[in-house]
């Protein structure tokens, strides 16, 4: 299984928007509901922002929101802040237990 | 509250196999969910190694599966990955998580070094 495709940077001023494409195929992204999306902080553990395409676990903030059209899935972050600035990744089931992650994207706030 | 912890030596020779340890507190890992490795190499993505179950069931990456183990000791609430012939290719941060169909939780990571 390939990694799936993600740009590798992305960059906005505080307070604008940000999207981040996720693009598999029909075996992952495509094919089932479960893709979720990690924050992750140099030298920190990654951080679940979202799961099952749309739905925001507890405590993070409603900035951040997620979407899926065919086989690429999409993270956007509104209203930018510094502390947003980070690797985000992507990630899908792909059937039979497996994962597979995205290539990641640098975002930075400009 | 649930937390995961890695542990294993640093340094592994070439060759060699890389042992890993993830502790769990606060959770029975025999009462549910997916326990898996995941790992970064410097400079590069996430990946994920393979999966073990409450069950026993493991499930590993294609590109790893035949030097990969990961196993579960539940009388610790401890599960564990092996990787044989090691090479430079495998020096990663490796984290251990949990999920159901995402990884919600996550362990701090533990660099691994593989060199002579």
């Amino acid at each position: 299984q390939s990694a799936l495709t993600q740009p590798p940077s992305a960059s906005g001023s505080p307070g604008q928007s940000v999207t981040i494409s996720c693009t598999g195929t029909s075996s992952d992204v495509g094919g089932y509901k479960y893709v979720s999306w990690y924050q992750h902080h140099p030298g920190k553990a990654p951080k679940l922002m979202i799961y099952e395409v749309s739905e925001r676990p507890s405590g993070v903030p409603d900035r951040f929101s997620g979407s899926k059209s065919g086989s690429t899935a999409s993270l956007t972050v509104s209203g930018l802040q510094a502390e947003d600035e980070a690797d985000y990744y992507c990630s899908s089931y792909t059937g039979n237990n497996n994962f597979v992650f995205g290539t990641g994207t640098k975002v930075t706030v400009l | 509250q649930v937390q995961l912890q890695e542990s294993g030596p640093g340094l592994v020779k070439p060759s060699e196999t890389l042992s890993l340890t993830c502790t769990v507190s606060g959770y029975s890992i025999s009462s549910g969910y997916c326990w898996g490795w995941i790992r970064q190499p410097p400079g590069k993505g996430l990946e994920w190694i393979g999966s073990i179950y409450h069950s026993g069931s493991t499930y590993y990456s294609p590109s790893l599966k035949s030097r990969v183990t990961i196993s579960v000791d539940t009388s610790k609430n401890q599960f564990s990955l092996k990787l044989s012939s090691v090479t430079a290719a495998d020096t990663a941060v490796y984290y251990c998580a949990r999920a159901y169909f995402d990884w919600s939780l996550w362990g701090q990571g533990t660099l691994v070094t593989v060199s002579s």
